[in-house]
């Protein structure tokens, strides 16, 4: 059983707070790795990929992967009302994708 | 990253009836694949069609519930046979793309509700 474990939340910042969301794997066979934004009632939508041990920042946006823990981050810095959704963690293991059940943020204006 | 058009985006459906779902992509794709996600739960996959043979179905779906088509590699279907109030759900198409063709990309999705 391949799992992707996040934290469903709720997840409350203020606006121009850092939200952090993570996320745990269980096959070290995974090579990709994903953030995808939901807003309610629309389709997943992809925001960051990472694929090597790091960092990997784009915009306001920072994708952290610890292969070695199993474990993927997102930082998103100075939160805005608009980020407010749910963010799954994805995995790609075996050309197969195994995404995570969510974490709800709410950035409180 | 591949524009995917997905139709119906929602509908009520009456128990015991069908629905088909249609996906189509804006560029040639080997695979495309078929999205469930329940209320407040994650995205569970269905079945992965290739074109010109028959679909892959995951562990639980079955392919008298849920048949597929794919005649061609822009194009899939995806039926909800026999529905019932269990099957309401968020029925999404998706192909793999990007740089490394290693990203997934999600059509606007199906909501459909069976009453």
């Amino acid at each position: 059983q391949k799992e992707v474990e996040q934290n469903s939340g709720p997840l409350s910042v203020p606006e121009g707070a850092i939200a952090s969301l993570n996320c745990t794997y269980s096959d070290r066979g995974s090579q990709s790795f994903f953030w995808y934004r939901q807003y309610s009632g629309k389709s997943p939508e992809l925001i960051m990929s990472i694929y090597s041990n790091g960092d990997k920042e784009d915009g306001r946006f920072t994708a952290q992967l610890n292969k070695a823990s199993q474990y993927v981050s997102l930082l998103i810095r100075d939160s805005q009302p608009s980020d407010s959704a749910t963010y799954l963690c994805a995995v790609n293991a075996g050309n197969q994708f195994y995404f995570g059940t969510g974490t709800s943020l709410t950035v409180i204006p | 990253s591949a524009v995917i058009s997905q139709k119906p985006s929602r509908d009520i459906c009456q128990r015991g009836t069908s629905l088909t779902i249609q996906c189509q992509v804006d560029s040639q794709v080997t695979m495309m694949f078929w999205y469930r996600q329940q209320p407040g739960q994650s995205l569970t996959l269905i079945a992965t069609a290739n074109q010109g043979s028959e679909a892959t179905y995951e562990s639980g779906f079955v392919i008298d519930k849920f048949p597929i088509s794919r005649p061609n590699l822009t194009f899939s279907t995806l039926t909800v046979s026999n529905m019932s109030p269990e099957d309401s759900s968020i029925y999404l198409c998706s192909v793999e793309g990007g740089s490394l063709n290693t990203e997934a990309f999600f059509g606007q999705g199906t909501r459909l509700t069976v009453v």
